[in-house]
């Protein structure tokens, strides 16, 4: 019979729509924060961080939202194009045994539709 | 800058072979890691390294051996390779701690 692998959250959106990818962290001793993109067959790449002094953080089409009160990340992309079609992870950094660790959540499939 | 480069791309392997997965950065960072992403998973910590010498132990360890004789490498040894162990594997590098990762583009790893 057929194999059910475990399947992504998926977010699908049109073309010049805004994208909202939400991120529910663990550890509330966690500082830093950093979302990160991944194409098909690549491996992830940097989009934007912020640290915990600040509750938002804006880059180019992006904004990052921490709200720690309820360990809660969102990464915002203004108008979505079809190349933002990837997974996206968010990266939660805490101290562990003297060191800083970053811990990656399952990630949210995005899929602009042209 | 070529940024992390990982060796092999592809590989597949047979049960209870052995094989290094190589590493090298060029950006002069301190920290190096290996993570592993299985289908539909985010990334889980395999090892990691603070500087040339230095190796701990991530969140899956086992079944795995690394070592940081330079600062630019960090091989990532599998000694009896096993199904489990069947996985895209991740290098990633970073200046220090508290910084964003630059990440390669993986090897995907077969074990039959």
């Amino acid at each position: 019979g057929e194999s059910v692998g475990l399947h992504l959250p998926t977010l699908s959106v049109q073309e010049g729509d805004n994208s909202i990818i939400n991120c529910a962290y663990s550890n509330s001793a966690s500082d830093y924060f950093i979302w990160y993109k991944q194409e098909s067959g690549k491996g992830p790449q940097f989009i934007i961080d912020i640290r915990s002094n600040m509750d938002k953080r804006q880059g180019q089409r992006v904004t990052v939202l921490l709200n720690k009160t309820v360990k809660h990340l969102s990464l915002q992309i203004a108008a979505t194009q079809p190349g933002d079609s990837a997974v996206y992870f968010c990266a939660e950094n805490s101290a562990s045994g003297g060191s800083y660790i970053p811990t990656f959540g399952r990630g949210t499939s995005l899929i602009v539709h042209p | 800058n070529a940024g992390v480069t990982q060796t092999p791309k592809f590989r597949i392997l047979k049960i209870g072979q052995s094989m290094t997965l190589q590493c090298t950065q060029d950006m002069n960072h301190n920290y190096m890691y290996w993570y592993r992403q299985d289908p539909g998973m985010g990334l889980k910590l395999i090892y990691y390294s603070v500087g040339a010498g230095i190796t701990d132990k991530g969140e899956v360890p086992n079944g795995y051996n690394v070592s940081r004789s330079t600062t630019e490498d960090f091989p990532l040894r599998l000694e009896l390779a096993a199904p489990s162990q069947t996985s895209v594997y991740f290098c990633a590098s970073s200046y220090s701690e508290g910084q964003p990762q630059h990440f390669g583009d993986g090897t995907r790893l077969s074990i039959l």
